[in-house]
């Protein structure tokens, strides 16, 4: 069975610090897929990034970096100097190969306060 | 980019009425929608996977005949609540795949918010 855990509920800051958001997964999936997505107010949920298990290359776009670490299986997503407009709740998800099913963690909610 | 869009936005019946929403995939065809539930502070369940022409597959403990999904169309899905009872209210959202690989991400239609009076 999949598994995401997204330990951190909440998490609140003060805009332009820095904060990372955790997500660990489990999978007995030798190829898998994890995505990280921003679910807004407004409740449309909107892509961030998707990462392939046999990439681990991190990745960086603009305030926005992933870490995947396929030892420790975590996928941390982490904004750099946070803005207001990033208060959001964020969902790591991961994928599976075979019926492509989505495997959703429970969310964090992040508020970045001006 | 891939859009989906969700119809009604929200939406208020009385209960034992049923309610249907809409999902289109705007400027891509979509062979395969997933239908999801989101209550106050959750994450998001997934309830039954929208093949087109064929049969939904359901999740564990989803109920089939209370939550009808058709796809009739390579861009149209929709997912009919019946006899809808106060514990159905709750944010549906659908999505669809943006590309033919396994890998492509998913993307949501806006969420239809759902309450049962």
């Amino acid at each position: 069975a999949q598994k995401v855990t997204q330990a951190q509920t909440e998490i609140s800051v003060v805009e332009k610090e820095d904060v990372t958001l955790d997500c660990v997964y489990e999978t007995r999936d030798t190829t898998y897929y994890l995505f990280w997505y921003k679910q807004p107010p407004s409740g449309e949920l909107v892509f961030l990034i998707r990462r392939n298990s046999f990439d681990e290359q991190n990745e960086i776009s603009g305030r926005y970096s992933w870490n995947f670490q396929k030892s420790t299986s975590s996928f941390n997503f982490t904004i750099t100097a946070s803005q207001v407009v990033d208060s959001a709740v964020y969902f790591c998800a991961l994928r599976d190969t075979n019926a492509g099913k989505s495997t959703f963690g429970d969310g964090t909610t992040l508020t970045v306060k001006p | 980019g891939a859009v989906v869009s969700q119809h009604p936005s929200r939406v208020i019946c009385k209960s034992g009425t049923s309610v249907k929403i809409e999902c289109r995939s705007l400027d891509f065809q979509a062979t395969t929608m997933f239908w999801y539930r989101q209550f106050p502070k959750q994450s998001l369940m997934l309830m039954a996977t929208s093949n087109e022409g064929s049969k939904a597959t359901y999740e564990q403990g989803v109920e089939k005949d209370k939550f009808l999904i058709n796809h009739a169309s390579l861009t149209l899905s929709t997912l009919t609540v019946t006899s809808a009872h106060p514990e159905d209210s709750s944010f549906y959202i659908c999505s669809a795949r943006g590309g033919t690989g396994n890998n492509s991400p998913l993307h949501f239609g806006n969420g239809t918010r759902l309450t049962v009076t």
